[in-house]
């Protein structure tokens, strides 16, 4: 099994442009959530998803969009990209019982110049 | 809201010895679970040590074991025989129980710790 796989792994943006990180999973996991990592800060929730088609905001979810068309994919979209907006991105997932923490991808590390 | 707690940035371990990790946090639930997630420099998140709330019994896992006290809403994590592959940044976090709110996990701010010879 590849767990989570995260794509690009580093990317560098211009101010007000947009792009999209990618995030799979092939665990058949309900839960799948978006997290920024700045120093420190922690971990912060953006975006999560209970299943295909549900969504909700977490704690900084502004200048972010999420979709989950399939249990597999959750991508997430910048759509105006800001230099705030710089930080390493963690996409993660979890089977619904919550005895299992989130199993995460490698990170995508993201600059906004 | 919950809330998770770190209050140590940093800390610094000579190899072979003992160092404990500090967290605390915040909440109404009464059945919950916590974990503690290493990140060494390859950035890789890796799941550490988790302890469900309604156990008393402590998590052990090989050198890693926590001290989870319920009543004070304090979970800390403590390193036996340190080694260099520890050094790493340790970040604590919460998950609730329930449908609804299980799906979200929640960090605190980390804390780097150093191994040194």
């Amino acid at each position: 099994n590849a767990g989570v796989t995260q794509t690009p792994k580093f990317q560098v943006l211009k101010t007000g442009q947009s792009m999209t990180l990618q995030c799979a999973q092939d665990m058949n996991h309900e839960y799948m959530s978006w997290y920024r990592q700045d120093p420190g800060m922690g971990l912060r929730l953006i975006h999560y998803s209970v299943g295909a088609g549900i969504t909700d905001q977490g704690e900084v979810p502004n200048g972010y969009n999420v979709s989950r068309s399939t249990t597999e994919d959750f991508p997430l979209r910048l759509l105006s990209a800001a230099p705030s907006q710089t930080s390493v991105y963690f996409c993660a997932s979890s089977p619904r019982t919550a005895n299992y923490g989130y199993t995460f991808g490698s990170g995508t590390r993201l600059t906004v110049v | 809201a919950q809330t998770v707690t770190q209050s140590q940035p940093e800390m610094s371990v000579q190899e072979a010895e003992t160092v404990t990790l500090s967290c605390t946090y915040d909440t109404s639930e009464s059945d919950y679970y916590l974990f503690w997630y290493k990140q060494p420099p390859s950035r890789q998140m890796i799941l550490v040590i988790r302890q469900e709330a309604y156990k008393q019994q402590n998590a052990t896992e090989n050198r890693f074991s926590v001290n989870f006290q319920k009543a004070a809403k304090s979970f800390s994590l403590k390193i036996s025989d340190s080694q260099l592959g520890d050094a790493a940044m340790y970040f604590c976090a919460y998950r609730p129980i329930y449908t609804g709110t299980a799906s979200k996990l929640t960090f605190g701010t980390g804390t780097r710790l150093q191994v040194t010879l």
